[in-house]
């Protein structure tokens, strides 16, 4: 099984700041990434995706991927007590369209 | 549109019982997906189908059966219920890999 890395935090940052977001993939044969915001109780959404190395910004978030380090990242920007929630990384394994997620790591941000 | 309605919300069995988790999505999407969650160890996939008629095995298959009724359906059998399979179900479809997953509301299944 290939395998997602996440630190598990949780990680704290205060309003306003920006919070990053790190994972690690095992599988090279990867080929598109996500981001999935999980509230408490709550079922995953997408927030994020990407497929080329470089960054991709939407508002608040940016995700940045590194193949080569085989390396995702999600930013986000002026933190507000709204996202914090369980952020996962989810990537696609190998040549197939089946997702493997992290394990997650809970955000926190305090007003 | 309603996406993806799993039922039920909540369930609780008896050892050995059997159920089945439903899942329903009006999005027109070809692949669906069961996966589970729990504590510390994540999203992990139970079974999938690619296609309508076609099922494969995730990483955790033991213990589950599943069914592509049609396009829209997919169902996942719990034949024997065991305490080990107390978790958090979540199906999820998809209509191309490059756009992710929605997913279901979720089942939250405990064995007793």
């Amino acid at each position: 099984q290939k395998e997602v890395e996440q630190n598990s935090g949780p990680l704290s940052v205060p309003e306003g700041a920006i919070a990053s977001l790190n994972c690690t993939y095992s599988d090279r044969g990867s080929q598109s990434f996500f981001w999935y915001r999980q509230y408490s109780g709550k079922s995953p959404e997408l927030i994020m995706f990407i497929y080329s190395n470089g960054d991709k910004e939407d508002g608040r978030f940016t995700a940045q991927l590194n193949k080569a380090s085989q390396y995702v990242s999600l930013l986000i920007r002026d933190s507000q007590p709204s996202d914090s929630a369980t952020y996962l990384c989810a990537v696609t394994q190998g040549g197939s369209e089946k997702l493997v997620f992290g394990k997650g790591t809970k955000l926190t941000v305090n007003p | 549109n309603a996406g993806v309605t799993q039922t039920p919300k909540f369930q609780v069995l008896k050892t050995g019982q059997s159920m089945t988790l439903q899942c329903a999505q009006d999005m027109n999407h070809n692949s669906m997906y069961w996966y589970r969650q729990d504590p510390g160890m994540g999203l992990r996939l139970i079974y999938y189908s690619a296609s309508e008629g076609t099922t494969d095995k995730g990483e955790v298959p033991n213990g589950y059966n599943v069914s592509r009724l049609n396009k829209r359906e997919f169902s996942l059998r719990l034949e024997s219920a065991a305490p080990s399979q107390t978790s958090v179900y979540f199906c999820a479809s998809k209509i191309t890999v490059n756009y992710g997953y929605t997913f279901g509301s979720g089942t939250r299944l405990t064995v007793v």
